[in-house]
């Protein structure tokens, strides 16, 4: 079974802090690997997609990462902020026309 | 740009009633699909349109319901009869290109059915 798992579910930190998100699936052979953010009742919105043969992609204070071996990829962000404070959402897509959504890592960051 | 549009942005509604849920996909993309969100099953994919087609409809829970895509800039999510396990947040989302492309949603509606 394709499954997408995040991890932790919820961290808080101090503003100004370089933090990690992580997001693991179980196959491999992936097509492509998307990071949402997504603010209480709220749409998702889009942050970065990682085509499967690309190792990472940038946007401003974020970096994603991808290592399909390991079935892994991490979301960095930089200089954290309160605003950044939102769930945060990794989707990969296997194939047959379904992304596979984790249920997501709810951060908060402190002031 | 305007991104994806949903109405209504909530819906109340009582049971066996018809709820129907409108979609605007974002100019230009040829794939839309409806998802829906709540926190015991997290997103769920109900149907996907490529070029207003009905491709994949296997997460569409029951006969209840039903969607439509009768052209490039619409689409409708119908429930009927509606039951309270209907209560959840309805995303439409589109894209360029299937699920290969970068995936844009709207910003839900809010169903619950009492």
């Amino acid at each position: 079974k394709q499954e997408v798992t995040q991890i932790p579910a919820a961290l808080s930190v101090p503003e100004g802090e370089n933090l990690v998100l992580n997001c693991s699936f179980t196959d491999s052979a992936i097509y492509n690997l998307q990071w949402f953010r997504q603010d209480p009742g709220k749409g998702l919105t889009s942050l970065l997609l990682i085509q499967s043969s690309q190792r990472e992609q940038t946007s401003g204070r974020l970096n994603a990462s991808l290592d399909k071996s390991s079935g892994r990829s991490t979301l960095y962000i930089a200089a954290s902020q309160p605003g950044d404070s939102a769930t945060y959402l990794c989707a990969v897509y296997f194939g047959g026309n379904k992304l596979v959504f984790g249920a997501g890592t709810i951060l908060r960051v402190k002031s | 740009d305007a991104g994806v549009i949903q109405s209504p942005r909530h819906e109340v509604t009582e049971m066996g009633q018809e709820v129907t849920l409108r979609c605007k996909p974002i100019s230009g993309h040829n794939s839309l699909f409806w998802y829906r969100q709540t926190m015991m099953r997290g997103l769920e994919l109900l149907i996907y349109f490529n070029n207003n087609v009905p491709i994949d409809d296997s997460g569409m829970p029951e006969d209840r319901f039903s969607a439509k895509m009768p052209n490039a800039s619409f689409s409708t999510l119908k429930i009927q009869p509606s039951e309270p396990r209907d209560s959840a947040v309805y995303f439409c989302a589109s894209s360029f290109s299937g699920t290969t492309g970068e995936l844009f949603f709207g910003e839900g509606s809010r169903l619950t059915v009492l």
